[in-house]
């Protein structure tokens, strides 16, 4: 079973870029397209963007500007970039994974609290 | 977007109850329709897949529907572990969207 560990620094500056990396283990990170999926506090699940090691990828237009998700083969792990945070950023961000673009969200990781506060 | 209209928005029941969640899709999206649980403070967990497949490993009394654009989760007997927030997200097309959840809770 495949298993996804988020780490990242868990406050980060408005205007700041906010980055964070996924770790894969269980199996290739080619083996699956890559997710990123964030929940604000009390509120509900939004999507941010997907990325496949192939090339293919697409991102929530909302955010479009200022998400980078990249997937590294070589490391096995996924990371997202989200640049001039704001505190509407203030999120728990979770990693994810599923077999196919069309297909259900197989795994999750156990979430990465980041808050935007100076 | 695609908007996804879940209801109720919270939900009172017993152990043993039979409950139903409904999701309302604002446009078609055939049955790229996937249910999740939430529990506090942890990450979703897939229950159901293209609206009525069960996911391996989740108990039988969760089950799917779809009639056109509306799906249903239902809970043939509630269990105690049962009691979390539940979300429908469709997987049509960019961007995934889900619904606004459904806090389970005990009577």
């Amino acid at each position: 079973q495949v298993q996804l560990q988020e780490s990242g620094p868990g406050l980060v500056k408005p205007s700041e870029t906010l980055s964070l990396t996924c770790i894969v283990s269980g199996d290739s990170v080619s083996s699956y397209f890559w997710s990123w999926i964030r929940q604000p506090p009390g509120k509900g699940l939004e999507w941010i963007g997907y990325s496949h090691y192939s090339g293919s990828a697409s991102d929530h237009p909302s955010l479009h500007s200022r998400v980078s998700i990249s997937v590294d083969t070589s490391k096995n792990q996924i990371s997202l970039k989200l640049s001039s945070v704001t505190a509407a950023d203030t999120a728990v961000y979770y990693c994810a994974t599923h077999k196919a673009v069309a297909g259900p969200i197989l795994y999750w990781g156990q979430g990465s609290l980041v808050t935007v506060s100076s | 977007d695609i908007q996804l209209t879940q209801s109720p928005s919270s939900l009172s029941a017993s152990v043993g109850d039979r409950v139903t969640i409904t999701c309302r899709a604002s446009q078609t999206i055939y049955s790229y329709l996937n249910w999740y649980q939430q529990n506090l403070g942890k990450a979703p967990k897939l229950l159901i897949y293209s609206a009525s497949s069960l996911q391996s490993g989740v108990p039988s009394r969760f089950s799917g529907s779809r009639s056109g654009t509306d799906f249903t989760l239902t809970i043939s007997s509630l269990q105690p572990e049962d009691f979390a927030t539940y979300y429908c997200q469709q997987s049509y097309s960019t961007p995934y969207t889900f619904g606004q959840g459904t806090k389970l809770d005990i009577k």
